[in-house]
């Protein structure tokens, strides 16, 4: 199947600073990536939607200013989480599809620690 | 609106069969996803229904059936590895994926 990179896997920062994760499909050219946050027991949360060369669709409740996603080619999308906070602590995981209707390959997932 | 159901835990023994089931309320329909998720880790994909009927692929299985806007995953012969969370996931008429919240399979010897 097709191959998704995603990094960093873990990360620490200090409260205030910002965080930038990668993900990058490897093999094929990723028209749409998602970005999810997981909180622990429970499921995925759809954060936003990129297309690339487009501006990202952020779901309802999330803050577009310190959620930045940059998606500027077919394999890569980034997110930057900006003045980050210790509720910023969660599981980031993106996934990449090359046709919507296709199954979404998803990252390896960072955790974020916010201290 | 969008809406996902599957159980939250089940419980079953190694070297048994298990179903887990999925009812979904979507805007337009284009396909029914299963990922398994470890704890920790990202989900990996199982399968993907868009057709009525059951699709075989080793020991899992998945079902659909549209009318009834229903599926179910089936394990065979589970192992203590298949303990995981199953996420149900179904493709609306936008191409966008609707979750549920996943169901937690403890797997006992």
């Amino acid at each position: 199947g097709a191959v998704v990179s995603q990094h960093p896997s873990r990360v620490i920062c200090k409260s205030g600073t910002s965080v930038k994760i990668e993900c990058r499909s490897l093999d094929f050219q990723a028209t749409t990536m998602f970005w999810y946050r997981q909180f622990p027991k429970q499921s995925l949360m759809l954060m936003a939607t990129s297309n690339e060369g487009s501006k990202a669709t952020y779901e309802q409740g999330v803050e577009k200013d310190k959620f930045l996603i940059n998606h500027a080619s077919l394999t890569l999308s980034t997110l930057t989480v900006t003045s980050a906070h210790p509720e910023d602590s969660s599981f980031y995981i993106c996934s990449a599809s090359y046709d919507r209707a296709t199954e979404a390959f998803f990252g390896q997932g960072t955790r974020l620690t916010v201290v | 609106g969008q809406n996902i159901d599957q159980p939250t835990e089940m419980t079953a023994t190694e070297g048994a069969i298990v179903q887990i089931n999925c009812t979904y309320q979507t805007s337009g329909f284009n396909g029914l996803f299963w990922y398994q998720q470890h704890a920790g880790e990202a989900p990996t994909f199982l399968s993907y229904n868009v057709l009525d009927g059951l699709e075989e692929k080793g020991r899992f299985s998945s079902f659909l059936s549209r009318s009834k806007g229903y599926s179910y995953l089936l394990l065979k012969e589970l192992q203590m590895k298949d303990s995981a969370s199953y996420l149900c996931a179904a493709l609306d008429s936008n191409y966008q994926l609707i979750w549920g919240a996943g169901t937690k399979l403890i797997i006992k010897p």
